[in-house]
């Protein structure tokens, strides 16, 4: 059977192509919204970042989109490289509080 | 570049055992995380600690666990006596700024096998 745990969406791009990962948010009441980058063996690493007040924020090479509406979050990869392959996760917050809580992750697979 | 450590990268004990999970801390932060991510699947929150005191505490973090920042540097995860369930990866994060409206800083993790 299979095993749920070690199942991660994945999305397989081909270097140079861009990417978009998407993630839905739980909590309406998050006001902060981070996206984070885990290679493997290693702890996850801060990638960008936006608050609720915003839809739209660019970083280089990357750009995070939020839609409250439909509680929805993107992040957008450009000209994608072999060095972006990981497992990509969403995490949110709440001003004033003391927990970030992550996504399910996405693993991405750039292939040369 | 400051860092987060975290020593050992590899733990292996017996079911019932105690262990502690060390962390070092970005120097100038305040607030200080553990969380676990079991194989393949999402990091998940355990607990939060600010002032010498836990924040907010996540349903995983029961009483078989517990934090310390015995000194200026060092906080800590003890788990009193460890099950099957609890082998996974823990991270200790930091951040520099009250409340968690800030991004979090990651160790590389410790990887915990309960035998």
């Amino acid at each position: 059977g299979e095993s749920v745990g070690l199942h991660l969406p994945t999305l397989s791009v081909q270097e140079g192509d861009n990417s978009i990962i998407n993630c839905a948010y739980s909590n309406s009441a998050s006001d902060y919204f981070i996206w984070y980058k885990q290679e493997s063996g290693k702890g996850p690493q801060f990638i960008i970042d936006i608050r609720s007040n915003m839809d739209k924020r660019q970083g280089q090479r990357v750009t995070v989109l939020l839609n409250k509406t439909v509680k929805h979050l993107s992040l957008q990869i450009a000209a994608t490289q072999p060095g972006d392959s990981a497992v990509y996760f969403c995490a949110e917050t709440i001003t004033g509080g003391f927990k970030t809580i992550f996504g399910a992750g996405t693993r991405l697979f750039v292939k040369a | 570049e400051p860092e987060v450590t975290q020593t050992p990268s590899h733990q292996v004990t017996q079911m019932g055992q105690e262990v502690i999970l060390r962390c070092v801390p970005i120097s100038n932060h305040l607030y200080f995380y553990w969380y676990r991510q079991i194989l393949g699947q999402k990091v998940e929150f355990l607990v939060s600690f600010y002032n010498n005191e836990i924040s907010e505490k996540s349903e995983i973090f029961d009483d078989q666990f517990s934090v310390e920042r015995p000194d200026g540097s060092n906080f800590t995860l003890k788990i009193r006596s460890t099950k099957l369930e609890d082998s996974a990866m823990y991270f200790c994060a930091s951040s520099p700024r009250q409340g968690t409206n800030e991004k979090l800083f990651f160790g590389s993790g410790t990887q915990l096998s309960v035998l």
